[in-house]
């Protein structure tokens, strides 16, 4: 089955700056990748997605880029806000299927 | 729309008793997911559902029954409770790739 690798497991930055996460997954045929965000006592919100025929996406401040040779994708946010502190989750979605496998999180910590 | 909804927010159940987290979903999707989340750790697939009347095991289905009787409806049943299913329960739901998180369920067991 799929495997997701995420790093780095907790994150700091200062406010203003930008935030990388990354993400590998196992199965080639992986094509659907979403990130997800979970503040403390709620639900995983989707806060972008990207399919494997795109290689990048942006959405105002967040960005997502995938590299399916090298089966990784990445999550940017720029000019981070406190509003941003969070746990992101990675995901990939099987080929011909709908589950998802989700990465171990990012506890981001954007300090003032 | 209520979107994903999900019954109880929190339970204590004691070591061998039985319970039923309740899912339902008013967007008419045919795909239903049930996770569970341990502290400090991502989602682990439990079951899913394609449609009414088709289930299937995911990554943790030990311990664990659904069924899926109505598209709108996706129940999780735990059998003789174990310390090992203390988690926080998400109930999914999508049409096709977005899944859709119910608020969640904290289940103690001791």
């Amino acid at each position: 089955g799929e495997n997701v690798e995420q790093h780095p497991s907790t994150l700091s930055v200062q406010e203003g700056d930008s935030a990388v996460i990354k993400c590998t997954y196992s199965d080639s045929a992986s094509n659907y990748f979403p990130w997800y965000k979970q503040e403390l006592g709620k639900r995983p919100q989707l806060i972008i997605d990207i399919r494997s025929n795109v290689g990048e996406k942006k959405d105002q401040r967040i960005a997502v880029t995938l590299n399916k040779t090298a089966k990784h994708f990445s999550l940017h946010i720029t000019e981070t806000q406190p509003e941003d502190s969070a746990v992101y989750f990675c995901a990939a979605m099987e080929g011909g299927g709908n589950k998802l496998t989700f990465g171990t999180g990012t506890q981001l910590k954007v300090e003032l | 729309n209520a979107g994903v909804t999900q019954t109880p927010k929190f339970r204590i159940l004691k070591i061998g008793q039985s319970m039923t987290l309740q899912c339902t979903q008013d967007m008419n999707h045919n795909y239903m997911y049930w996770y569970r989340q341990d502290p400090g750790m991502g989602l682990k697939l439990i079951y899913y559902s394609v449609g009414a009347g088709i289930t299937d095991k995911g990554e943790v289905p030990n311990g664990y029954n659904v069924s899926r009787s109505t598209t709108e409806d996706f129940p999780l049943r735990l059998e003789l409770a174990a310390p090992s299913q203390t988690s926080v329960y998400f109930c999914a739901s999508s049409l096709s790739y977005e899944q859709y998180f119910g608020p969640g369920t904290r289940l103690t067991v001791t």
